[in-house]
């Protein structure tokens, strides 16, 4: 079956440093996503990675290895803006997209 | 970026009414649309995926004749949850992929928080 692992809550400090993890199984695989998510609102797109490595965009950054079906997204400098959920979701070979349940991001000042 | 907008934000209606959602691609055209609902505290749950000018893709689990999908124009997509009842009252959220869009980005729409009394 086709599933997402990501961690349910992480708590940071402000200023600080944080990776989200997940870990993907799908029937094929055409890129993960991140996607950031307030309280009441839509999600918001992040990150996109389909190639090995590390894509670094601003503050975030998003590492893919295909071969471990793992990713993660790397906030730096915190801040309490950043307090969300955070989703990845994978595309798989029907580009379709499959959700993980998301990490709720808490940052403590 | 893209812009999706997603009418109306809030809407509360009595048990056995029926309500519409509008989901529209502002400045792209939607070749493909995505409605889903959300719970608190959950991840975002597919309910359909409309391609314009066809019958939509409902996924499993879903009633096809109490949330009725109409994708009549590249722009608009609406979602009517009919005959709604207190157990539908959840977050819903459009999104939509443009013409050729190969690495499947998606542009969420504001989402809806339907509340039925």
């Amino acid at each position: 079956g086709q599933n997402i692992d990501q961690p349910t809550e992480m708590t940071a400090t402000e200023g600080a440093i944080v990776q989200i993890n997940c870990t993907y199984q799908t029937s094929g695989f055409n890129g993960l996503f991140w996607y950031q998510q307030h309280a009441g609102e839509a999600p918001t797109f992040l990150s996109y990675n389909v190639l090995d490595g590390l894509e670094e965009k601003g503050r975030f950054s998003s590492f893919l290895s295909r071969s471990k079906g793992y990713s993660y997204l790397l906030l730096k400098e915190l801040q309490m803006k950043d307090s969300a959920s955070y989703l990845c979701a994978a595309m798989d070979s029907n580009y379709q997209l499959i959700w993980g349940a998301g990490t709720k991001l808490i940052i403590k000042p | 970026g893209a812009v999706v907008s997603q009418h109306p934000s809030w809407v509360i209606c009595k048990s056995g009414t029926s309500v519409k959602i509008e989901c529209r691609s502002l400045d792209f055209q939607a070749t493909t649309m995505f409605w889903y609902r959300q719970f608190p505290k959950q991840s975002l749950m597919l309910m359909a995926t409309s391609n314009e000018g066809s019958k939509a893709t409902y996924e499993q689990g879903v009633e096809k004749d109490k949330f009725l999908i109409n994708h009549a124009s590249l722009t608009l997509s609406t979602l009517t949850v009919t005959s709604a009842h207190p157990e539908d009252s959840s977050f819903y959220i459009c999104s939509a992929k443009g013409a050729g869009v190969d690495t499947g980005e998606l542009f969420f729409g504001e989402g809806s928080r339907l509340t039925v009394l």
